[in-house]
């Protein structure tokens, strides 16, 4: 199974400030990334798919980079409902596996 | 509107068994492979199981393999998943999601349910 490592598991941020989220693939991946932002209680939304493509009416604050086994998903410039949890998955094999989250706290 | 409502969380023994159900509404069911993801009490999110859309081909977690058992009714708009031998460790939330790519894998999940709770304990 391929394992997904999420970088830093929190971050401390205020708003306006620029945040970088980084997941690494066990293996090769090509760009079969997804990243989701999931907020307290909530079910997750889907932000990012095939690496940098942004989903219908995600703001384009958020992006997403990345092939093979190094990806990455920047909030540009973090507003007050970014403050959640942000998980990658991996798409390109089975099983579909998660990262383990990286909260995003405020500053 | 796109729909997802999961149901059948409940208590159960350990040892013991559970379908869940995911009805769905809003788009055309049987275009889009269906999955279920879980998340046990304040920890993070945990790919379980994915079925295509014409029911042809089932994917497992292998923390669940040889237990749980994942199933649609195109006729019906629904998904299962059939729990057998539960574990203190199946105790999560269980959510049913919809793939994003018609008739693909590969573009994550852009619509779930509410969650259904599953708490294995005696």
């Amino acid at each position: 199974d391929i394992q997904m490592t999420q970088s830093p598991s929190s971050v401390s941020a205020s708003v306006g400030d620029r945040v970088t989220i980084t997941c690494r693939a066990s293996q090769g991946i090509s760009n079969w990334l997804a990243w989701y932002q999931q907020k307290p209680g909530k079910a997750p939304k889907l932000l990012i798919y095939a690496a940098s493509s942004l989903q219908s009416g995600v703001p384009s604050r958020f992006s997403g980079s990345g092939s093979g086994t190094d990806f990455t998903l920047t909030i540009s410039s973090l507003q007050p409902e970014d403050f959640a949890t942000y998980y990658c998955q991996q798409t390109n094999s089975f099983p579909h596996t998660f990262g383990g989250g990286t909260e995003v706290e405020i500053k | 509107e796109v729909q997802l409502v999961d149901s059948g969380g409940v208590v159960v023994q350990p040892g013991g068994s559970l379908r869940l159900s995911c009805a769905a509404t809003g788009f055309t069911f049987d275009d889009y492979a269906m999955q279920w993801v879980r998340q046990a009490p304040g920890k993070g999110l945990e790919w379980v199981s994915l079925i295509r859309w014409d029911g042809g081909a089932t994917y497992y977690a292998d923390s669940v393999k040889g237990r749980f058992t994942i199933s649609r009714d195109n006729s019906k708009n629904s998904l299962y998943l059939q729990m057998n031998s539960l574990r203190p460790e199946d105790t999560a939330l269980y959510y049913c999601g919809k793939d994003s790519g018609r008739r693909r894998y590969n573009y994550g999940i852009d619509y779930w349910g509410q969650g259904t709770l599953v708490t294995v304990s005696s």
